[in-house]
């Protein structure tokens, strides 16, 4: 059965600061690895897709990478700002055409 | 606009009651989502439906139910069988054609408290 592995659970930056955070799953027989991100109380919204071909995707202050061989990806976050507060979520999506989840991490940008 | 809607945003159950939750999509997908989501912990998959008039059990399917009598509905009951029903409820959707390309689209969720 697929895991999804979230690492750190918080995580607390100043303004400005670069940052990764990171994901990994044990199965990688996978169709794409997605991060969302969701405000709290709120839904989750899609930030970036990399299917199982690619090795990374880009949009704006975001890349995130992928290494499928070896089960991770992570999502670097560039030049960090209070607006970025928020927790992030992997998931994976499984020949099954269902998805699963790590617990996301917890990012608060101090001003 | 399309999108997902989910109502109430706030739903409460009294002990042994049922309560069914909504979720409405205009997107024109075929497959819908239910997922509960637990303070620290990832979102956990409840039911499915990949076409109208089917849908199949998730993870943690006991004590819910489900119907897709339409393809842009998909409510959920929890039922007084579910002992723990207090958590987020988040409903998604997607093309439902399954592969690489696809992306699930999320409702606002709903927080289901018991009195």
């Amino acid at each position: 059965k697929q895991e999804v592995t979230q690492i750190p659970a918080a995580l607390s930056v100043p303004e400005g600061e670069n940052l990764v955070l990171n994901c990994s799953f044990t199965d990688s027989a996978i169709y794409n690895l997605q991060w969302f991100r969701q405000d709290p109380g709120k839904g989750l919204t899609s930030l970036l897709l990399i299917q199982s071909s690619q090795r990374e995707q880009t949009s704006g202050r975001l890349n995130a990478s992928l290494d499928k061989s070896s089960g991770r990806s992570t999502l670097y976050i560039a030049a960090s700002q209070p607006g970025d507060s928020a927790t992030y979520l992997c998931a994976v999506s499984t020949p099954n055409n269902d998805m699963r989840f790590g617990a996301g991490t917890r990012l608060t940008v101090k001003p | 606009d399309g999108g997902i809607t989910q109502s109430p945003k706030y739903l409460f159950r009294k002990e042994g009651q049922n309560v069914t939750l909504s979720c409405e999509q205009n997107l024109n997908h075929d497959a819908m989502y239910w997922y509960r989501q637990d303070p620290g912990q990832g979102l956990r998959l409840i039911y499915y439906s990949q076409i109208v008039n089917d849908f199949q059990k998730g993870d943690i399917a006991e004590g819910y139910s489900v119907s897709r009598e339409k393809k842009e509905s998909f409510p959920l009951t929890v039922t007084s069988a579910q002992k723990n029903p207090t958590a987020f409820y988040l409903c998604a959707s997607n093309v439902g054609s399954g592969g690489a390309f696809e992306t699930q689209y999320f409702g606002p969720g709903t927080r289901l408290l018991v009195l």
